[in-house]
C-alpha cells in the first residue's frame, strides 16, 4: 500500500528554467509534508516543508504547493541550477510522527 | 551543531553474521528514528525512540532486528543472523520534538554476501 507516490522517476530541465516535481498521497490523515534532496552515498537533506493548514510555502528558490482536495503537492525550483541535480523525495507524516516517503524523482539540470 | 552521525559508513558481512550500527543524533534532540532504504525506493520507517523509550516498531522489523537507546542519547541497531535481503542503506534521523523536522545522518551501507 503505497501511501505516497512520485510517479515521475526522472526529470530533465535546462539550467535557469523551472523544475516541477510532483507527489500524490492517499492518506487523508497526513498533515505535514516535506521534501528532501539526496545525493548518492549521503543521507537525505531537508529542503522545505508545509503544514496541511497552508497551501504554499516559499524558501528562496524553492516553493512547495499543497492541494489537499486533490491530495497532491509539488515542489518548484526556480531558477534551476546544475547543483540541484539529485534525487528528490516527498515525505508525509501524521502529526509529526514517522515519515512515509515516495520512491523519489531523479532531477537532472543540464547546463 | 555537528549534525547526525552514523558509524560505520559501510559494512560488509557474510550471511549469518551479526552486525551493529550506531547513531549519534543532534544533541538535545529527544526523538530518534531508524529507516531503511533499498535501491530505487524511498526510505522506509523501522522504529523510533522518544528519549530512551522505543515507541513504535514497523512490521518490517523482524525478530532478528533490535534497537536500543539506553540513555536517551545515541542509539544502536543490531541485526542478528544477517540475510542477503538485509542489504540496504540504514538511515538514522533525529528531531527536537514530534512536530519538528527530522534531520538525517549519512547512513550505513550494509552489504551481506
Amino acid at each position: 500500500d503505497q501511501q505516497v507516490k512520485q510517479n515521475s522517476p526522472s526529470l530533465s530541465v535546462q539550467e535557469g528554467r523551472i523544475s516541477i516535481l510532483n507527489c500524490d498521497y492517499t492518506n487523508s490523515m497526513f498533515d505535514y509534508f516535506l521534501w528532501y534532496k539526496k545525493y548518492p552515498a549521503e543521507g537525505p537533506t531537508f529542503l522545505i516543508s508545509i503544514s496541511s493548514i497552508k497551501d504554499k510555502n516559499e524558501d528562496g528558490r524553492f516553493t512547495v504547493f499543497l492541494n489537499k482536495s486533490a491530495k497532491h503537492l509539488s515542489l518548484h525550483i526556480v531558477p534551476s541550477q546544475p547543483g540541484d541535480s539529485a534525487v528528490y523525495f516527498c515525505a508525509a507524516s501524521v502529526y509529526g510522527n514517522k515519515l512515509v516517503f515516495g520512491a523519489g524523482t531523479i532531477l537532472r539540470v543540464k547546463s | 551543531d555537528t549534525g547526525v552521525s552514523q558509524n560505520p559508513r559501510h559494512k560488509i558481512t557474510k550471511r549469518g553474521q551479526n552486525v551493529t550500527f550506531r547513531c549519534d543524533p543532534i544533541s538535545e534532540h529527544n526523538r530518534l528514528y531508524w529507516y531503511r532504504q533499498t535501491l530505487g525506493q524511498g526510505p522506509e520507517f523501522l522504529t523510533y525512540f522518544q528519549n530512551e523509550a522505543q515507541l513504535e516498531k514497523s512490521r518490517l522489523l523482524s525478530d532478528r532486528f533490535s534497537a536500543e537507546r539506553p540513555k536517551g542519547s545515541f542509539s544502536t541497531l543490531e541485526i542478528q543472523r544477517t540475510e542477503q535481503g538485509d542489504s540496504a542503506m540504514y538511515l538514522c534521523a533525529s528531531s527536537l520534538a514530534r512536530t519538528d523536522t527530522q534531520y538525517f545522518g549519512p547512513g550505513t551501507r550494509l552489504t551481506v554476501l
